[in-house]
Protein backbone atom coordinates (compact mmCIF):
# COMPACT_ATOMS: atom_id res chain seq x y z
CA UNK A 1 0.00 0.00 0.00
CA UNK A 2 1.34 3.56 -0.67
CA UNK A 3 2.59 5.23 2.04
CA UNK A 4 2.07 9.37 2.40
CA UNK A 5 4.47 11.30 4.30
CA UNK A 6 3.47 14.97 5.14
CA UNK A 7 5.93 17.86 6.00
CA UNK A 8 6.08 19.62 7.95
CA UNK A 9 4.03 18.52 11.36
CA UNK A 10 3.17 21.74 12.44
CA UNK A 11 3.31 25.11 10.83
CA UNK A 12 3.07 28.52 12.64
CA UNK A 13 2.66 30.98 10.44
CA UNK A 14 1.19 35.07 10.84
CA UNK A 15 -2.03 35.56 8.71
CA UNK A 16 -1.02 36.99 5.20
CA UNK A 17 1.87 35.18 5.39
CA UNK A 18 2.44 32.37 2.24
CA UNK A 19 2.08 28.52 3.68
CA UNK A 20 3.69 25.48 1.82
CA UNK A 21 2.65 21.92 3.03
CA UNK A 22 4.73 19.14 1.33
CA UNK A 23 3.27 15.80 0.48
CA UNK A 24 5.55 12.77 -0.40
CA UNK A 25 4.33 9.18 -2.02
CA UNK A 26 5.90 6.05 -1.25
CA UNK A 27 5.80 5.48 -4.78
CA UNK A 28 4.49 7.19 -8.13
CA UNK A 29 0.42 8.35 -8.38
CA UNK A 30 0.81 10.18 -11.35
CA UNK A 31 -1.71 13.25 -10.03
CA UNK A 32 -4.10 11.01 -8.09
CA UNK A 33 -3.84 13.59 -5.19
CA UNK A 34 -6.21 15.07 -3.07
CA UNK A 35 -5.54 17.61 -0.11
CA UNK A 36 -8.31 17.70 2.57
CA UNK A 37 -9.01 20.27 5.23
CA UNK A 38 -9.78 19.47 8.41
CA UNK A 39 -11.52 22.44 11.90
CA UNK A 40 -11.68 20.68 14.97
CA UNK A 41 -14.88 19.35 15.64
CA UNK A 42 -15.75 19.50 11.92
CA UNK A 43 -15.67 16.93 9.09
CA UNK A 44 -12.94 16.99 6.72
CA UNK A 45 -13.33 19.15 3.32
CA UNK A 46 -12.08 18.55 -0.02
CA UNK A 47 -9.95 21.21 -1.24
CA UNK A 48 -8.25 20.29 -3.88
CA UNK A 49 -8.22 16.88 -6.48
CA UNK A 50 -6.07 15.63 -9.32
CA UNK A 51 -2.87 17.67 -7.59
CA UNK A 52 -3.66 20.95 -8.88
CA UNK A 53 -7.80 21.51 -9.68
CA UNK A 54 -9.63 23.51 -6.43
CA UNK A 55 -12.84 21.58 -5.90
CA UNK A 56 -16.32 23.71 -6.11
CA UNK A 57 -16.30 27.13 -3.67
CA UNK A 58 -12.53 26.55 -2.67
CA UNK A 59 -11.04 29.82 -2.73
CA UNK A 60 -8.22 30.82 -5.27
CA UNK A 61 -5.59 31.33 -2.95
CA UNK A 62 -5.45 27.71 -2.64
CA UNK A 63 -3.39 26.15 -5.00
CA UNK A 64 -1.71 22.36 -5.42
CA UNK A 65 0.78 21.01 -7.84
CA UNK A 66 2.74 18.08 -8.83
CA UNK A 67 2.91 15.01 -10.31
CA UNK A 68 4.39 11.49 -9.31
CA UNK A 69 5.65 11.60 -5.62
CA UNK A 70 6.07 14.66 -4.89
CA UNK A 71 3.25 17.34 -4.30
CA UNK A 72 2.42 20.41 -2.53
CA UNK A 73 -0.19 22.98 -1.07
CA UNK A 74 0.27 26.64 -1.23
CA UNK A 75 -1.46 29.12 0.26
CA UNK A 76 -0.90 32.47 -0.80
CA UNK A 77 -2.08 34.54 1.91
CA UNK A 78 -3.56 33.12 4.86
CA UNK A 79 -6.62 34.14 6.59
CA UNK A 80 -7.95 33.85 9.80
CA UNK A 81 -10.21 30.70 8.85
CA UNK A 82 -7.14 29.00 6.96
CA UNK A 83 -5.80 27.39 9.95
CA UNK A 84 -6.48 23.97 10.43
CA UNK A 85 -5.21 20.57 9.67
CA UNK A 86 -4.29 19.28 6.08
CA UNK A 87 -4.56 15.83 4.96
CA UNK A 88 -3.54 14.85 1.90
CA UNK A 89 -4.52 11.71 0.25
CA UNK A 90 -4.09 9.07 -2.79
CA UNK A 91 -6.23 7.67 -4.91
CA UNK A 92 -4.19 5.80 -7.04
CA UNK A 93 -3.41 2.51 -5.67
CA UNK A 94 -4.60 -0.94 -6.97
CA UNK A 95 -6.25 -3.03 -5.43
CA UNK A 96 -8.26 0.52 -4.39
CA UNK A 97 -6.79 1.98 -1.17
CA UNK A 98 -6.88 5.75 -0.29
CA UNK A 99 -4.16 5.88 2.27
CA UNK A 100 -3.60 9.74 3.98
CA UNK A 101 -0.65 11.65 5.07
CA UNK A 102 -0.30 12.41 9.00
CA UNK A 103 -1.65 15.34 8.11
CA UNK A 104 -0.11 18.99 8.83
CA UNK A 105 -1.36 21.32 11.79
CA UNK A 106 -1.48 25.09 10.20
CA UNK A 107 -1.38 27.14 13.39
CA UNK A 108 -1.10 30.78 14.38
CA UNK A 109 1.97 32.53 15.19
CA UNK B 1 -27.50 19.04 -2.74
CA UNK B 2 -26.06 16.13 -1.71
CA UNK B 3 -26.02 15.16 1.50
CA UNK B 4 -24.79 12.27 4.13
CA UNK B 5 -26.06 11.81 7.25
CA UNK B 6 -24.62 9.58 9.94
CA UNK B 7 -26.68 8.39 12.67
CA UNK B 8 -25.95 9.34 16.36
CA UNK B 9 -23.27 9.02 18.21
CA UNK B 10 -22.96 5.53 20.44
CA UNK B 11 -21.67 4.74 23.83
CA UNK B 12 -21.01 0.76 24.08
CA UNK B 13 -19.16 -1.46 26.21
CA UNK B 14 -16.52 -4.15 25.03
CA UNK B 15 -17.67 -7.45 23.52
CA UNK B 16 -21.08 -5.65 22.39
CA UNK B 17 -21.85 -5.07 18.81
CA UNK B 18 -22.64 -2.18 16.22
CA UNK B 19 -24.18 -0.79 13.40
CA UNK B 20 -24.23 2.74 11.98
CA UNK B 21 -25.68 4.32 9.32
CA UNK B 22 -24.99 6.95 6.76
CA UNK B 23 -27.90 7.75 4.29
CA UNK B 24 -27.18 9.60 1.17
CA UNK B 25 -29.45 12.25 -0.30
CA UNK B 26 -29.38 14.60 -3.67
CA UNK B 27 -27.76 12.15 -6.23
CA UNK B 28 -27.95 8.92 -7.40
CA UNK B 29 -27.23 6.69 -4.69
CA UNK B 30 -26.58 3.54 -6.31
CA UNK B 31 -23.60 5.10 -8.41
CA UNK B 32 -21.46 6.55 -6.82
CA UNK B 33 -18.75 4.68 -4.26
CA UNK B 34 -19.06 5.69 -0.57
CA UNK B 35 -16.20 4.75 1.80
CA UNK B 36 -15.72 4.65 5.16
CA UNK B 37 -13.29 6.71 7.43
CA UNK B 38 -11.83 5.74 11.03
CA UNK B 39 -10.29 9.07 13.45
CA UNK B 40 -9.16 7.77 16.66
CA UNK B 41 -9.38 10.69 19.63
CA UNK B 42 -6.60 13.57 18.40
CA UNK B 43 -5.23 11.21 15.59
CA UNK B 44 -5.50 11.49 11.64
CA UNK B 45 -7.48 9.84 8.90
CA UNK B 46 -7.49 6.30 8.36
CA UNK B 47 -10.10 5.00 5.27
CA UNK B 48 -11.60 1.83 6.37
CA UNK B 49 -13.02 0.37 3.14
CA UNK B 50 -15.25 1.28 0.35
CA UNK B 51 -18.47 -0.04 -1.34
CA UNK B 52 -20.30 0.21 -4.41
CA UNK B 53 -24.32 0.33 -3.15
CA UNK B 54 -25.35 -0.95 -6.76
CA UNK B 55 -24.08 -3.98 -6.77
CA UNK B 56 -22.44 -3.87 -2.97
CA UNK B 57 -18.82 -4.43 -4.73
CA UNK B 58 -16.76 -4.13 -0.81
CA UNK B 59 -13.57 -3.52 -0.53
CA UNK B 60 -11.28 -2.93 2.69
CA UNK B 61 -8.32 -1.61 3.72
CA UNK B 62 -5.68 -4.24 4.52
CA UNK B 63 -5.68 -2.62 8.11
CA UNK B 64 -9.56 -3.63 8.44
CA UNK B 65 -10.14 -6.56 6.80
CA UNK B 66 -12.11 -8.94 9.31
CA UNK B 67 -12.40 -6.47 11.87
CA UNK B 68 -15.86 -4.69 10.51
CA UNK B 69 -18.45 -5.23 7.79
CA UNK B 70 -19.85 -3.07 5.40
CA UNK B 71 -22.76 -3.00 3.59
CA UNK B 72 -25.20 -0.97 1.84
CA UNK B 73 -29.21 -1.20 1.18
CA UNK B 74 -29.49 0.63 -2.02
CA UNK B 75 -33.72 0.49 -1.38
CA UNK B 76 -32.97 3.33 1.21
CA UNK B 77 -30.11 4.59 -0.03
CA UNK B 78 -28.22 4.07 3.25
CA UNK B 79 -24.66 2.32 4.25
CA UNK B 80 -23.58 0.50 7.05
CA UNK B 81 -20.82 0.24 9.32
CA UNK B 82 -20.48 -2.95 11.63
CA UNK B 83 -18.63 -4.73 14.48
CA UNK B 84 -19.51 -8.15 15.55
CA UNK B 85 -17.25 -7.56 18.86
CA UNK B 86 -16.46 -4.09 19.84
CA UNK B 87 -12.66 -3.23 21.59
CA UNK B 88 -12.20 -0.49 23.80
CA UNK B 89 -9.52 0.84 20.76
CA UNK B 90 -12.60 1.04 18.44
CA UNK B 91 -13.54 4.24 19.93
CA UNK B 92 -13.15 6.89 17.46
CA UNK B 93 -15.18 9.26 15.27
CA UNK B 94 -16.51 7.34 12.26
CA UNK B 95 -17.09 9.31 9.07
CA UNK B 96 -18.72 7.99 5.40
CA UNK B 97 -17.99 10.18 2.60
CA UNK B 98 -19.02 9.88 -1.38
CA UNK B 99 -16.41 9.77 -3.81
CA UNK B 100 -16.13 12.47 -6.12
CA UNK B 101 -17.78 11.17 -9.15
CA UNK B 102 -18.38 7.30 -10.81
CA UNK B 103 -15.80 5.63 -10.40
CA UNK B 104 -13.50 4.08 -7.82
CA UNK B 105 -10.43 5.99 -8.82
CA UNK B 106 -11.59 9.17 -7.73
CA UNK B 107 -10.66 11.28 -4.30
CA UNK B 108 -13.18 11.13 -0.99
CA UNK B 109 -15.32 14.29 -1.57
CA UNK B 110 -18.35 14.32 0.17
CA UNK B 111 -18.40 14.01 3.96
CA UNK B 112 -21.08 12.94 6.59
CA UNK B 113 -20.67 14.43 10.04
CA UNK B 114 -19.45 11.63 11.85
CA UNK B 115 -20.35 9.11 14.27
CA UNK B 116 -18.73 9.18 17.71
CA UNK B 117 -18.40 5.52 19.09
CA UNK B 118 -17.12 5.09 22.52
CA UNK B 119 -16.03 1.90 23.66
CA UNK B 120 -15.99 1.65 27.51
CA UNK B 121 -16.53 -0.77 30.25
Amino acid sequence: EVVMTQSPVTLSLSPGERATLSCRASQGITNCLAWHQQKPGQAPRLLIYGASTRATGVPARFSGSGSGTDFTLTISSLQSEDFAVYYCQQYNDWPPSYTFGQGTKLEIK
Amino acid sequence: EVQLVQSGAEVKKPGESLRISCKGSGYSFASYWIGWVRQMPEKGLEWMGIIYPDDSDTRYSPSFEGQVTISADRSISTTYLQWRSLKASDTAVYFCVRLFEGGWLQPFHYWGQGTLVTVSS
